[in-house]
């Protein structure tokens, strides 16, 4: 099946604790992308990969960091959380950067940051 | 001004109604212009896009485009509360490959 896959789906940390939300889609996707999604705010995105090696700044990337190393994979990683990062994010992928107006998203990861 | 707007509801309507969903935005350079469905606690998935100005038309759903008014709209047709969902409307700018979206509008299909 063809899909976006996020883990962990829940997750409740610290203030400072680093941590890593993985992300992985199997239709040999090129674009891929980090979104936050906050009530009354939609989604925002974090930054985005054109494709392997090739990363770019979003719209709010304050705080985040990203790599893409496999096509396949596009982990988010917050390296010292603040209780403002708490949100549910969402990654998704598309077939090509010019084609990223269809894009697939996966299940969300709701993240709770104490 | 935010780069697209919308109207965040939420909207109520009977079952078998049209519903008409609408956002605005500001840069006349957006040249994809998407809309995508959001069940709750799921993640978004897409409708329809369409490129240019005119409408596009997939079973009950009518995507229309605007660009000399910076409009676009969404129509459900013979609604079914099914379609109670918020749905997004989202905006390619194609020289960064950035998408934009709008904050979202919650819909109720009422049976």
């Amino acid at each position: 099946e063809a899909q976006v896959t996020q883990n962990p789906r829940y997750l409740i940390t610290v203030t400072g604790k680093k941590l890593t939300v993985t992300c992985s889609q199997n239709m040999n996707h090129e674009y891929m992308s980090w979104y936050r999604q906050d009530p009354g705010l939609g989604l925002r995105q974090i930054y985005y990969s054109m494709n392997v090696e090739v990363t770019d700044k979003g719209d709010v990337p304050e705080g985040y960091k990203v790599s893409r190393k496999e096509k396949r994979n596009f982990p988010l990683i917050l390296e010292s959380p603040s209780p403002n990062q708490t949100s549910l994010y969402f990654c998704a992928s598309a077939p090509t950067g010019t084609g990223a107006y269809e894009q697939y998203f996966g299940p969300g990861t709701r993240l709770t940051v104490t | 001004q935010k780069e697209v707007e919308q109207d965040p509801g939420p909207l109520s309507v009977p079952e078998g109604a049209i519903v008409s969903l609408n956002c605005t935005y500001s840069n006349s350079a957006f040249q994809y212009f998407m809309w995508y469905r959001q069940y709750s606690r799921k993640g978004p998935e897409l409708l329809m896009y369409t490129y240019s100005s005119g409408n596009k038309e997939d079973g009950r759903f009518t995507a229309q485009v605007d660009k000399s008014s910076k409009y676009i709209s969404l129509f459900i047709r013979d609604s079914q509360p099914s379609d109670s969902a918020t749905y997004l409307c989202a905006i390619l700018e194609t020289s960064y490959d950035k998408v934009i979206f709008g904050p979202g509008t919650s819909l109720s299909v009422i049976p």
